[in-house]
């Protein structure tokens, strides 16, 4: 099993460019998360799914949109990126209900805008 | 109150040294909560789960204080390959899991 794969390892983007973070698991997990990692502000939540064809806000939405394409998939899109969206990205996935399972994150994604 | 709270350190201690971190939180509902590990430009991974007064594992003790909501991890014989950064999660608000900012470890010889 690959666990939690993440696409693509490292991007640099210009200010207003856009771009699609992909992330899939394959152990039949129903939630899925996605987070940003910024220095001396730990992990917050981005957006997350519960389940397939559910999603919803986090901490930090705004300037971000996500797809639930199927049980395994939940990708991330910057529509239009800003020098603020530099960051490290992770994707994570849990069984069952959102807070009482271990959350299985990917490699991460660093993302760097101009 | 910040939902959940950690001393950023970084706790710097000698091989075999017991040392303590502790995250508090403010969501007093909360119900699970877990310790993750999170080693240098890598992703977290759970350490333990804290569902009732505390558990252990080898040398790894987490407790849970529910009259002061906070949670402690215990490290006892500290070695080399435990510095990292130790991340606490507590279910915050619509039951989404909120990550602390966690906690440094560093081991020296």
């Amino acid at each position: 099993n690959a666990g939690v794969t993440q696409t693509p390892k490292f991007q640099v983007l210009k200010t207003g460019q856009s771009m699609t973070l992909q992330c899939a698991q394959d152990m039949n997990h129903n939630s899925m998360y996605w987070y940003r990692q910024d220095p001396g502000m730990g992990l917050r939540l981005i957006y997350y799914s519960a389940s397939e064809g559910t999603t919803d806000k986090g901490e930090v939405p705004n300037g971000y949109n996500v797809s639930r394409l199927n049980k395994r998939e939940f990708s991330l899109r910057l529509e239009s990126a800003a020098p603020s969206q530099t960051s490290v990205y992770f994707c994570a996935s849990s069984d069952g209900t959102l807070v009482s399972n271990e959350q299985f994150f990917g490699p991460g994604t660093r993302l760097t805008v101009l | 109150r910040k939902e959940v709270e950690q001393d950023p350190g970084p706790f710097n201690v000698p091989e075999g040294a017991t040392v303590a971190f502790n995250c508090t939180y403010s969501n007093s509902a909360s119900q699970s909560f877990f310790w993750y590990r999170q080693d240098c430009r890598k992703e977290p991974k759970l350490l333990m789960s804290v569902y009732s007064s505390g558990n252990e594992d080898g040398r790894f003790t987490a407790q849970l204080n529910r009259a002061s909501q906070y949670i402690s991890l215990l490290i006892r014989d500290s070695k080399l390959s435990d510095s990292a950064t130790y991340l606490c999660v507590v279910p915050g608000g619509s039951y989404i899991p909120t990550f602390g900012r966690g906690t440094s470890l560093i081991v020296h010889p």
